[in-house]
């Protein structure tokens, strides 16, 4: 079954970090970019964060550049998001989801055709 | 940044009713351009990319069409599994931008 597990959520205080896990199998996860979009309660979706299928090309929302930093370990087929001075404003449920035609910020991606469960992030003193 | 729109932002159809979303892209986008339905405490799903291409396992009575700026989700017969949330994404290019959603309810 094709699956991503994402993991790593919980409470942080403001201005901490955290960092989200997702765990693919099911499918060769090489093969794939990958993203984070973020949900704050109650919110729609935000897109948070691409990484190309090699690691070589990410790309980050103007909300979270210089914050966050996505990387992957192909080896482990494993997606990470490293997340730093957080504020009340980065709240959310955070999905991983995968896309097979990302290569770098200036062209296309494919739709986000798997998802995670998600992992909650809250923020608060 | 191209922002997205969605009209309405809510809506409320009886079951066996037609219902149409819309969305506008602020510059074209070609046919990059998605719809994802997100029902209450679930996860997203893809539900047609490529503007009209209808994703394996979604039934045949959502439909998507446009290109440019102007796309369309429609369904063709409400049924009550479809009290969701939907959202449109482009992905031209970053940042793979998602419209406010629209709430399709029954009446």
């Amino acid at each position: 079954e094709v699956q991503l597990v994402e993991s790593g959520g919980g409470l942080v205080q403001p201005g901490g970090s955290l960092r989200l896990s997702c765990a693919a199998s099911g499918f060769t996860f090489s093969d794939y970019a990958m993203h984070w979009v973020r949900q704050a309660p109650g919110k729609g979706l935000e897109y948070v964060s691409a990484i190309s299928s090699n690691g070589d090309s990410t790309y980050y929302a103007n909300s979270v550049k210089g914050r966050f930093t996505i990387s992957r370990d192909n080896s482990k087929n494993t997606l990470y998001l490293q997340m730093g001075s957080l504020r009340a404003e980065d709240m959310a449920v955070y999905y991983c989801a995968r896309d097979p035609y990302y290569h770098d910020s200036s062209g296309p991606s494919g739709a986000f055709d798997i998802w995670g469960q998600g992992t909650m992030v809250t923020v608060s003193s | 940044d191209i922002q997205m729109t969605q009209s309405p932002s809510s809506l409320s159809a009886s079951v066996g009713d037609r219902v149409t979303i819309t969305c506008r892209a602020s510059q074209g986008i070609s046919n990059y351009f998605a719809w994802y339905q997100q029902k209450p405490g679930k996860v997203p799903k893809l539900l047609i990319y490529a503007a009209s291409t209808l994703q394996s396992g979604v039934p045949s009575r959502f439909s998507g069409s446009g290109s440019g700026t102007d796309f369309t989700l429609t369904i063709s017969s409400l049924q009550p599994e479809d009290v969701a949330t939907y959202y449109c994404q482009k992905y031209n290019s970053a940042p793979f931008t998602f419209g406010p959603g629209t709430k399709v309810d029954i009446k």
